[in-house]
């Protein structure tokens, strides 16, 4: 199966900032990638696909970038509502799997 | 409005077994793929188990296979999930999914989620 690790597992950060997530595949995934915010007790919610499709609802802040093996999510300023845990799904190859997630913490 | 809300969930001891469920609404449901997704508390997420609109090509993660299985009523706009031979390792949140797929590739991601139901294995 195709291994997605992310980094960091945890930031800091304030409102206004520019933060950056990485997820990196064990194998070349092409731009088969997806990214998930999940706020504490609700369920994950689609943001962005095919590495960097923007989900329609899904505010211009949030943008993705990246092919093969090497993926990032950018939030370019961050918002109160936007801190939350964040994972990445692969979806080249079956069986599909999941980052560990980062979860994105106020300073 | 799309939805997906799930139910059936429980406690239950180590071999037992329940039948959880997942009513759609909002959308064409036999039209699109479904799947279950989980997440053990304060663990990510793992998934399980998907199927086609039609009904077939279900697939399976490893650890749930030939223990679980993926069905779908589309004269009741609801996916089931019959979890069979529980361990304590299926303790967790199950979320119901809408699958999407993109071109070209054949696998999915999920675009809608329910809220979840939680299965709880305990003795």
């Amino acid at each position: 199966a195709t291994q997605l690790t992310q980094s960091p597992s945890s930031l800091s950060a304030s409102v206004g900032d520019r933060v950056t997530i990485t997820c990196r595949a064990s194998q070349d995934i092409n731009n088969a990638l997806a990214w998930y915010q999940q706020n504490p007790g609700k369920p994950p919610k689609l943001l962005i696909y095919d590495a960097s499709s923007l989900e329609s609802g899904v505010p211009s802040r949030f943008s993705g970038s990246g092919s093969g093996t090497d993926f990032t999510l950018t939030i370019s300023s961050l918002q109160p509502e936007d801190f939350a845990t964040y994972f990445c799904q692969q979806f080249y190859t079956y069986a599909l799997t999941f980052g560990g997630g980062t979860k994105v913490e106020i300073k | 409005e799309v939805q997906l809300v799930e139910s059936g969930g429980g406690l239950v001891q180590p071999g037992g077994s329940l039948r959880l469920s997942c009513t759609a609404s909002g959308f064409s449901f036999s039209s699109h793929d479904m799947g279950w997704v989980r997440q053990a508390p304060g663990k990510g997420l793992e998934w399980v188990s998907g199927i086609s609109g039609s009904g077939g090509s279900p697939y399976y993660a490893d650890s749930v296979r030939r223990r679980f299985t993926i069905s779908r009523d589309t004269s009741k706009n609801t996916l089931y999930l019959e979890v069979n031979s529980l361990r304590v390792e299926d303790t967790a949140v199950y979320y119901c999914t809408k699958l999407s797929a993109s071109s070209p590739y054949y696998y999915w991601y999920m675009d809608v989620w329910g809220k979840g139901t939680t299965v709880t294995v305990s003795s």
